[in-house]
């Protein structure tokens, strides 16, 4: 069975620019959860999405935004790109909601914002 | 609010030994399911074990148990016999049953695994 798979693994843009980052969760997994990692906060939840409705949101700004396609494959959006965007950004797919469910992360998209 | 506390920036163990990750936490969810994972230096997050807060046994997965003590808030890793491929950073986290049903990770600690 097919892991998390997140594409592209790297990513360099320029402050300003926006950026689309994309999860495909395990074939069958239909929660997907989005993170951002930094040296400073750590892991940081983003947002959660199930059956394509976003059921939780992180404190991050509104530059930040997702989507759930009817595939369970998920797309996350910055906009308007900052230096301190820069980060992993790891997705996360699980079955269910439910907390007995465990989350499998991908390998993670390197964005570097220069 | 939730809050997950690794206390261990480093540790360092030898090969062959076991070695114990330190995991406390806070919650006021009655419900909630504790993780670990490991995330080697290309940065994939691998899940290695879940104990949920009901349940009566500690959780094991092959070399890794999570040592649980509900009333004292804490669910430390435990990896016997250490491999150099245990080199890793080990996160602990927390989700919990009701409201947002995030994981919450603590800072994570570096393990370096000594032939």
């Amino acid at each position: 069975k097919a892991g998390v798979t997140q594409t592209p693994r790297y990513l360099i843009k320029t402050r300003g620019q926006q950026v689309t980052l994309s999860c495909s969760p395990i074939s069958g997994h239909r929660s997907v959860s989005w993170y951002q990692q930094t040296p400073g906060q750590g892991l940081q939840f983003l947002f959660e999405y199930f059956s394509e409705t976003q059921r939780n949101k992180g404190n991050f700004p509104g530059r930040f935004s997702g989507r759930q396609f009817s595939n369970s494959r998920s797309e996350m959006n910055v906009s308007t790109l900052e230096l301190g965007d820069s980060a992993l950004y790891l997705c996360a797919s699980s079955l269910a909601r439910a907390t007995s469910y465990e989350q499998y992360f991908g390998p993670g998209t390197r964005l570097t914002v220069t | 609010a939730q809050k997950i506390t690794q206390t261990q920036p480093g540790m360092f163990v030898q090969e062959k030994e076991a070695v114990t990750l330190d995991c406390t936490y806070d919650t006021s969810d009655p419900s909630y399911g504790l993780f670990w994972y490991k995330q080697p230096s290309s940065g994939e997050m691998i899940f290695l074990i879940y104990q949920g807060s009901y349940d009566q046994q500690n959780a094991t997965e092959g070399r890794y148990s999570l040592n649980f003590q509900k009333a004292r808030k804490s669910a430390n890793l435990v990896i016997s016999a250490s491999q150099l491929g245990d080199s890793a950073m080990y996160f602990c986290a927390m989700r919990q049953d009701t409201g947002r049903r995030a994981l919450t990770f603590g800072s994570g600690t570096r393990l370096q695994v000594q032939p």
